[in-house]
């Protein structure tokens, strides 16, 4: 397997619910990451999970919340979103100990839309 | 602090043509380089990955080029074909963390 895969690709909710992204991979990579894209830009770096701990927030609102229940899986917890958090949400994931040297693996994406 | 540009933002070319994307960057110390395409409203997939220590990659059509002491990528698309027609992004990795900074991309359209 040498997938990231996303679910659900489609996501529509009011800015009163909660929801979560789902990120799951089986390739054995320690480090999983969250993107967040606007259209016609390129992707921005929200969290980093390194060994299922979260080594880097850049200073994403709390109304976005991760989670690594375990090395495979890595979900974004949503709550209490604005309409201008309507993006393509990308997970991605990377072999830790050498991270430059391999590469990053993407997966499809959640489009979400806040209404 | 580290940027990447590319050049041209948009490009449209006749099939069949050969074509150049270009990718630069400001500081050379990078680990690798990574090229992707990107399709409408859908997630990246990986093209070409250049470590530091390489000059090129190839795949099928697609030939990367690195010259890090320039901070300079190219990538070359041999025949193209309207399925080619998507974005294409550039992204380095540096030696200090494990982040990547992505170019704002190339928009390629490819006319029948």
């Amino acid at each position: 397997d040498t997938e990231v895969t996303q679910t659900p690709k489609h996501l529509v909710m009011g800015m009163t619910n909660k929801k979560s992204l789902k990120c799951e991979q089986h390739m054995g990579h320690r480090a999983m990451y969250w993107y967040k894209q606007k259209a016609k830009k390129p992707p921005e770096l929200m969290f980093v999970y390194s060994y299922e701990k979260l080594s880097i927030n850049e200073s994403v609102p709390s109304r976005f919340s991760p989670e690594c229940p375990n090395s495979s899986l890595l979900n974004l917890h949503l709550h209490a979103l604005q309409p201008e958090d309507s993006a393509l949400y990308l997970c991605a994931s990377s072999q830790e100990d050498q991270p430059a040297l391999y590469g990053y693996t993407f997966g499809s994406g959640t489009r979400l839309t806040v209404v | 602090k580290q940027e990447v540009t590319q050049i041209p933002a948009a490009l449209s070319v006749p099939e069949g043509e050969n074509l150049v994307l270009n990718c630069s960057f400001t500081d050379s110390a990078i680990y690798n380089l990574q090229w992707f395409r990107q399709d409408p409203g859908k997630g990246l997939t990986s093209l070409l990955l250049i470590q530091s220590s390489q000059r090129e990659q190839t795949s099928g059509r697609l030939n990367a080029s690195l010259d890090k002491s320039s901070g300079r990528s190219t990538l070359y698309i041999a025949a193209s074909q309207p399925g080619d027609s998507a974005t294409y992004l550039c992204a380095v990795s540096m030696n200090r963390d494990d982040k990547i900074i992505f170019g704002k991309g190339t928009r390629l359209h490819i006319l029948p």
